[in-house]
């Protein structure tokens, strides 16, 4: 059970735009720390799409956005296309005991 | 160019102990965490723990705390994990990442390409 959750799958048709939620808690994302969104296509390695809540690593197209607010935070993909399809995980910090890295359980992005 | 270069893939039997490695180039070494995160088959991510090779100051996530050895030798740039006994559940891809900065919420820029252990009788 992963401390931060997200839907397990979303989907939508090319050219559309689709969002992608993360919720944590008070000890995490709610205690201000940073949410960081990664994307897995199949068979590759994680790479990271968005850190510190919405700044895009050099390279990410402005297709794909975060935001947070509270204790939750949103990935949102617009015009999409079939080479999105993969696993997207949002990652943030826990600072309760000694502190610590935490995912969520991810989402199985889907292009009809 | 920056990278994380991983040992190679590792087969095991049940009870048995292995360290894998992971090489940090390019950046300095001592500056970044660098984090071991866990993808059993079909799973998702999972942190282990993660380590700041410039003082080991290692966390572990409590569910891994006690099963697995996080350590760093600088002088190799090099990050570690390590079993005492392997177990069957042990079986997973399992990556090294840098972290952007020196802060452990940063987010992990760097991935190695991931190390594969099979634990099977």
């Amino acid at each position: 059970q992963s401390v931060l959750t997200q839907p397990p799958s979303v989907s939508g048709a090319p050219g559309q735009r689709v969002t992608i939620s993360c919720t944590g808690s008070s000890s995490d994302i709610g205690a201000g720390h940073d949410v960081h969104w990664y994307q897995q296509l199949p068979g590759t390695t994680p790479k990271l799409l968005i850190s510190d809540d919405s700044n895009r690593p050099s390279g990410v197209p402005d297709r794909f956005s975060g935001s947070k607010s509270g204790t939750s935070a949103s990935l949102a993909i617009t015009g999409l296309q079939a080479e999105d399809e993969g696993d997207y995980y949002c990652q943030s910090y826990d600072s309760s005991l000694r502190g610590r890295v935490v995912f969520g359980g991810g989402t199985k992005l889907t292009v009809l | 160019e920056v990278q994380l270069v991983q040992s190679g893939a590792e087969v095991k039997k049940p009870g048995e102990s292995l360290k894998i490695s992971c090489k940090g180039s390019g950046y300095s070494f001592t500056s970044h965490w660098i984090g071991w995160v866990r993808q059993m088959p079909g799973k998702g991510l999972e942190c282990m723990g993660i380590i700041y090779p410039g003082d080991s100051d290692t966390r572990y996530t409590p569910s891994f705390q006690g099963q697995v050895t996080i350590s760093a030798d600088k002088s190799f740039s090099t990050a570690y994990l390590r079993w005492s006994s392997l177990q069957a559940s042990d079986t997973a891809i399992y990556y090294c990442a840098r972290s952007v900065g020196p802060t452990a919420s940063d987010a992990f820029d760097i991935w190695g390409q991931g190390t594969i252990v099979t634990v099977s009788s």
